[in-house]
């Protein structure tokens, strides 16, 4: 059985533009949810897609963006990147009928905005 | 909503001696109860979680929680540490349904010292 798995591991972009945060879902599992962990702080909910649908939103600025596949992995981009965007994005997948569960969690992608 | 409150940032601890992490949650709904542990440039792993019955769970590591409605807390708690521990602790809520996400604290520091 293999876990979350996140690309890249770590990456450096400019102010202002774009990125692409990739995520593989443990299999069996159908949610993938969007953390993102500023530095000293708890994750912060940023969305969750349920069979390629977003079916809930953190308070997220309407630039991060997301997306679901057949496959159930997801991508998370982040457009007009700022130096606040700065932080450890966390995967996570889980299995929508069973909400007892918990979250698999990946080890993240460290991105940071100069 | 959900909120969760770790009332301490940070916890030093001599190797071997007991240690309480503190965890204190507000939901208008039941809610489980989890304790994730991240070590440094890793992912959220699961230590143990809080679903139903009896009060008090366990980890295969020693750790134990005990879920406390009156005061709605959910404390971990291990009677003797050790160097491997040094880790953040988070603690988190998840209500029992909907499509409410996983909402985590701000996190406890645990530093074993030797």
């Amino acid at each position: 059985e293999t876990g979350v798995t996140q690309s890249p591991t770590h990456l450096i972009k400019t102010r202002g533009q774009q990125v692409t945060l990739r995520c593989s879902s443990q299999s069996g599992h159908n949610t993938v949810s969007w953390y993102q962990q500023a530095l000293g702080q708890g994750p912060q909910f940023i969305f969750q897609y349920y069979r390629e649908e977003e079916n809930g939103r953190g308070n997220f600025p309407p630039r991060f963006s997301g997306l679901q596949f057949p496959n159930y992995s997801s991508e998370l981009n982040v457009n007009a990147l700022e130096l606040d965007d700065s932080a450890l994005y966390l995967c996570a997948s889980s299995q929508s009928r069973d909400r007892a569960y918990g979250y698999t969690f990946g080890s993240g992608t460290r991105l940071t905005v100069v | 909503a959900q909120s969760v409150t770790q009332l301490d940032s940070q916890v030093p601890v001599f190797e071997e001696a007991p240690v309480e992490l503190r965890c204190n949650y507000s939901s208008s709904v039941s809610v489980y109860l989890f304790w994730y542990v991240q070590y440094p440039n890793q992912g959220l792993q699961l230590l143990l979680k809080y679903l139903s019955g009896s009060t008090l769970v366990e980890s295969i590591n020693g750790f134990e929680a005990e879920f406390n409605k009156s005061q709605t807390s959910f404390h971990l708690r291990k009677p003797s540490v050790h160097i491997s521990d040094t880790a953040e602790y988070f603690c988190a809520v998840r209500p029992l349904s909907g499509n409410t996400p996983l909402v985590f604290g701000k996190g406890t520091r645990l530093s074993v010292i030797a």
